[in-house]
C-alpha cells in the first residue's frame, strides 16, 4: 500500500515571498503520478500541478513548480510570489493504477 | 476543461430520513467515480470507488447499507446516505476520471456536499 506524508500541518508566508511545502511518500511501484491539489475555503478541489514518475523534469505551473526526487521518493511544491489567493489548503496526492493516495494536507497562510 | 457538478451544496436533513447527492461530469464520460468523506481540517477518506454498470467497491470501515452508491450512466453517479444520523454529518466529495491513463491525470473534484443531520 502507498503512503503519502505531509509533516507541515501549517504554514505561513508574507505576500510576495516564497514558500516550500513538503511531501514524501512510500511506494514499491516504478511508475506512477504526483500531484499537488489546492483546497481554498471554497473547499473546491482544485489540480495545481502533476508530475509522471518516470520524468525526471519537474514540472512547472506559472508560480508553482516542484521538486521531485525519486529516489528520496520526495515531492515538494514551492509557491514563488506567493498571493493572498493562494491561501488554501494543500494536498500531495499519489495515484497508481487508477488508485489514489491523499496527504493529510498543509495549510497554507499568506499574509499580506 | 473536465468539470463535475455536485448537487446539492449543502443540505440539512433530520435523523432517521435519507439524503440523495449527485455527482454528474458534464463534459466528459466518467468512467470512473469516486466518493470521499473530508472533516475539518482532515484530508479525504476515500469512501468507495463506482465504475459505470457496475457495483462499487467500498473501502473497509464503510457500511455499504448505509452509503448507497449508483454509477448507472457515464455521466451521473449518485451518493445515498440512508437512515441519516448526527454522526454522518459531514463534507463529502466526488471526484470523476475518463479512465484515461489511470488517473495519470489527475481527478476531476466536484464541489463537495455539506450534510447536515439534525
Amino acid at each position: 500500500a502507498q503512503t503519502v506524508t505531509q509533516s507541515q500541518p501549517e504554514m505561513s508566508v508574507q505576500e510576495a515571498e516564497t514558500v516550500t511545502l513538503s511531501c514524501t511518500y512510500d511506494t514499491s511501484e516504478s511508475n506512477y503520478y504526483l500531484f499537488w491539489y489546492k483546497q481554498p475555503p471554497s473547499r473546491q478541489m482544485i489540480l495545481v500541478i502533476r508530475q509522471e514518475a518516470y520524468k525526471q523534469q519537474n514540472a512547472t505551473e506559472n508560480r508553482f513548480s516542484v521538486n521531485f526526487q525519486k529516489a528520496a521518493k520526495s515531492f515538494s511544491l514551492k509557491i514563488s510570489d506567493s498571493q493572498l489567493g493562494d491561501t488554501a489548503m494543500y494536498f500531495c496526492a499519489f495515484i497508481n493504477a487508477g488508485k489514489s493516495t491523499f496527504g493529510d494536507g498543509t495549510t497554507l497562510t499568506v499574509k499580506p | 476543461g473536465a468539470v463535475v457538478s455536485q448537487h446539492p451544496s449543502w443540505v440539512i436533513c433530520k435523523s432517521g430520513t435519507s439524503v440523495k447527492i449527485e455527482c454528474r461530469s458534464l463534459d466528459f464520460q466518467a468512467t470512473t467515480m469516486f466518493w470521499y468523506r473530508q472533516f475539518p481540517k482532515q484530508s479525504l477518506m476515500l469512501m468507495a470507488t463506482s465504475n459505470e454498470g457496475s457495483k462499487a467497491t467500498y473501502e473497509q470501515g464503510v457500511e455499504k447499507d448505509k452509503f448507497l452508491i449508483n454509477h448507472a450512466s457515464l455521466t451521473l453517479s449518485t451518493l445515498t446516505v440512508t437512515s441519516a444520523h448526527p454522526e454522518d454529518s459531514s463534507f463529502y466529495i466526488c471526484s470523476a476520471t475518463n479512465g484515461a491513463g489511470q488517473g495519470a491525470y489527475g481527478y476531476t473534484f466536484g464541489s463537495g456536499t455539506r450534510l447536515t443531520v439534525v
